[in-house]
């Protein structure tokens, strides 16, 4: 158990819709990371939050938006669903920024099918 | 750009045999190479690293090293088991940047 949390585990719905994807970081980390494993574009990073701001940002469609709260829980938006937008969403934490060479701890994902 | 390359699957070996998961990056500077697995089902867990040319990170009987002059991060195990079977991501983070993964490598233990 790596102490990241993620909620929830399965979501399925269907195209055009909203949804909203929940990671807690584990105790005491600062930076949340959320990607997306999907089969035909494998592990992509897609953004970066550090203590409440957006520290970095990957291949995130603007259809998608996240952020982070007071409390270090972050939330992945993802809005007017796509059939391609189906994958697996992990989320991470580390301890500080990212700019050290900080470890990543993952969550368990969230599998997303929209159908 | 940065990127990740990883031998592709799936890979099925027998209990007790010798594993390479062969890896090799692009990078400017120097990377940090790490060796992530995601068992069935599960996120993805750290299974070793290395920050430095000719660091050998190990875990659980896996070992890989940091090869600069090649580029590259091979993971071994000299006796596999079953409940390695898992896929394999191999991935690379520069100072201050994302983690850049390759496009991980299933592999199968039978018994």
């Amino acid at each position: 158990d790596s102490g990241v949390t993620q909620t929830p585990k399965h979501l399925i719905t269907a195209t055009g819709q909203r949804v909203t994807l929940r990671c807690s970081p584990r105790s005491g980390d600062l930076s949340v990371y959320w990607y997306q494993q999907s089969l035909d574009q494998g592990l992509q990073f897609l953004i970066q939050y550090y203590n409440g701001e957006e520290r970095a940002k990957g291949n995130i469609l603007e259809r998608f938006s996240a952020q982070q709260f007071p409390d270090l829980h972050s939330e992945l938006n993802l809005s007017s669903l796509e059939l391609g937008d189906s994958a697996l969403y992990f989320c991470a934490s580390s301890v500080a920024d990212g700019a050290g060479k900080d470890e990543q701890f993952f969550g368990p994902g969230t599998r997303l099918t929209v159908l | 750009g940065d990127s990740v390359t990883q031998m592709e699957g799936p890979v099925t070996l027998s209990e007790e045999a010798f594993l390479t998961i062969n890896c090799t990056y692009t990078a400017t500077g120097y990377p940090s190479l790490f060796w992530y697995v995601q068992y069935p089902g599960e996120g993805l867990q750290l299974l070793l690293k290395a920050t430095k040319a000719d660091d050998k990170g190990s875990n659980k009987g896996f070992e890989a090293t940091y090869r600069k002059e090649t580029t590259s991060f091979h993971l071994e195990k000299g006796s596999v088991q079953v409940s390695d079977s898992a896929v394999y991501f191999c991935a690379l983070r520069r100072r201050g940047d994302k983690v850049i993964f390759g496009p991980g490598t299933s592999l199968s233990v039978i018994p």
